[in-house]
């Protein structure tokens, strides 16, 4: 079993939508990351999150550790938010697992 | 911040051979990952590489199959030996720089394996 869920796998959306991507993890992971993949592979980090919520810009991560989960959320979401998202447990050493992605698509 | 540059970008490869990923940082940084992302998979954390002290490889991935470097402070490189068309991926090195929260991935390294 993976120590990091990830749902929904895809998700297509109107432009305008607000979006929510689902993570769930595992004891031992001591922090949270939020990352968005662009089709050419790069990779961008959006969120590292220990507790609460953070904001930058549209996009807003929260984190409930007591339930091990965490949502990142897109408000009034741009067809350039098309992208793959990957929420990532860190562990020991800065080591980092993933998710297997959300394929984010935004149609305008 | 922290800015990686990957070298090659991409490559394609016969079995057999062994291909040398360089990761050059451009500030000095203690800890340095490498990762690799299967066609349609997430990443998957391959080593960390610190300088001054052989790398630790994650359950899956021995040093004979992908023996790493970390002469310095600002770069490393990921060999992968005798490949075969299951090592076709993306590698990606990563970097965390201390006092900051996130961690800076590089460009990605895309190899086909033939």
């Amino acid at each position: 079993k993976n120590e990091v869920e990830q749902s929904p796998q895809n998700l297509t959306a109107q432009e305008g939508e607000f979006i929510t991507i689902n993570c769930s993890y595992s004891v031992g992971i001591s922090a949270l990351h939020w990352l968005q993949q662009h089709p050419g592979g790069g990779i961008v980090s959006l969120f590292m999150l220990s507790s609460g919520k953070k904001k930058h810009g549209r996009l807003i991560a929260t984190i409930n550790i007591q339930e091990k989960h965490s949502s990142l959320h897109i408000t009034a979401s741009h067809p350039r938010d098309s992208a793959v998202y990957i929420c990532a447990g860190e562990t020991s050493g800065s080591r980092l697992t993933f998710g297997e992605g959300t394929q984010l698509t935004v149609n305008p | 911040s922290a800015v990686i540059s990957q070298k090659p970008s991409r490559d394609i490869c016969q079995r057999g051979t062994s291909l040398t990923i360089q990761c050059q940082v451009d500030s000095q940084v203690t800890m340095m990952f490498w990762y690799r992302q299967q066609p349609g998979q997430s990443l998957t954390l391959i080593a960390t590489a610190n300088q001054g002290s052989e790398a630790t490889y994650e359950s899956g991935f021995v040093i004979d199959k992908f023996p790493i470097s970390r002469p310095n402070l600002t770069f490393s490189t990921l060999t992968v030996s005798n490949m075969s068309p299951e090592d076709s991926s993306i590698y990606l090195c990563s970097v965390d720089l201390a006092g900051e929260e996130t961690q800076y991935f590089g460009p990605g390294t895309r190899l086909l394996v033939l």
